[in-house]
């Protein structure tokens, strides 16, 4: 089936350790997100890529960082100077048009200890 | 950063009932309104994508409108049942930004 994985469902860290939230996606998308979600907000954009070997900055990029070595493939690595890392991160693909609409994986819940 | 404000931030409806939310968003550079539904222990969903003004979509007892002249975008529930229960998310974009930029949402529940 085509679609999106993250990998772990939950995730569990003590404090300053660095972690990598994992997303992968088989549906052939140039474009690639991750978000994070906290309570009565939105979903924030945390990095974008919108082609292999290239990713730019969203909003909360302070603490995170990403690699897109692969199509596929856009991991992302909480560090220990995101000052509250505690969240539910979801990762999404599209391509690229008009539209670009966005297909999400289920997302990680990291807990930071 | 856009700002995109959706309301009302919950809302519990009857079975049968009719409903609807707002989504607005600044209308300079506008360049299109998407919507998604998000069920609880699922990923979003994408419901509708919508790009000119007096855009109307439809799938099923749910529609959408858009009006990009004054910034918003209404969402329609019509004969509401208990599986329309999530959560509403409107983004926009703008611009040349490839980027959404997410409301916190509308939480739907549909009571029996």
């Amino acid at each position: 089936d085509g679609g999106i994985t993250q990998s772990p469902k939950y995730l569990f860290r003590k404090e300053g350790q660095n972690v990598t939230l994992s997303c992968e996606q088989n549906l052939n998308h140039d474009a690639m997100y991750w978000y994070r979600q906290d309570p009565g907000q939105g979903l924030r954009l945390i990095y974008y890529s919108q082609i292999v070997n290239d990713f730019q900055k969203g909003d909360i990029a302070e603490g995170y960082s990403v690699s897109r070595e692969k199509k596929e493939s856009f991991p992302l690595t909480v560090t220990s100077a995101q000052k509250n890392p505690t969240a539910f991160y979801l990762c999404a693909s599209s391509n690229h048009g008009k539209t670009d609409t966005q297909y999400f994986g289920p997302g990680t819940r990291l807990t930071v200890l | 950063i856009l700002n995109v404000e959706q309301s009302p931030q919950s809302l519990h409806v009857q079975e049968g009932d009719s409903t609807n939310f707002t989504c607005s968003f600044p209308s300079s550079n506008f360049y299109a309104l998407h919507w998604y539904r998000w069920e609880t222990a699922k990923s979003p969903e994408a419901l509708f994508v919508m790009t000119l003004n007096g855009d109307e979509k439809k799938k099923g007892r749910i529609s959408a409108t858009l009006n990009t002249k004054e910034g918003y975008s209404y969402l329609y529930i019509k004969g509401s049942q208990p599986e329309d229960s999530a959560t509403y998310l409107c983004a926009s974009r703008s611009g040349s930004a490839r980027q959404l930029t997410f409301g916190s949402g509308t939480q739907l529940t549909v009571l029996p």
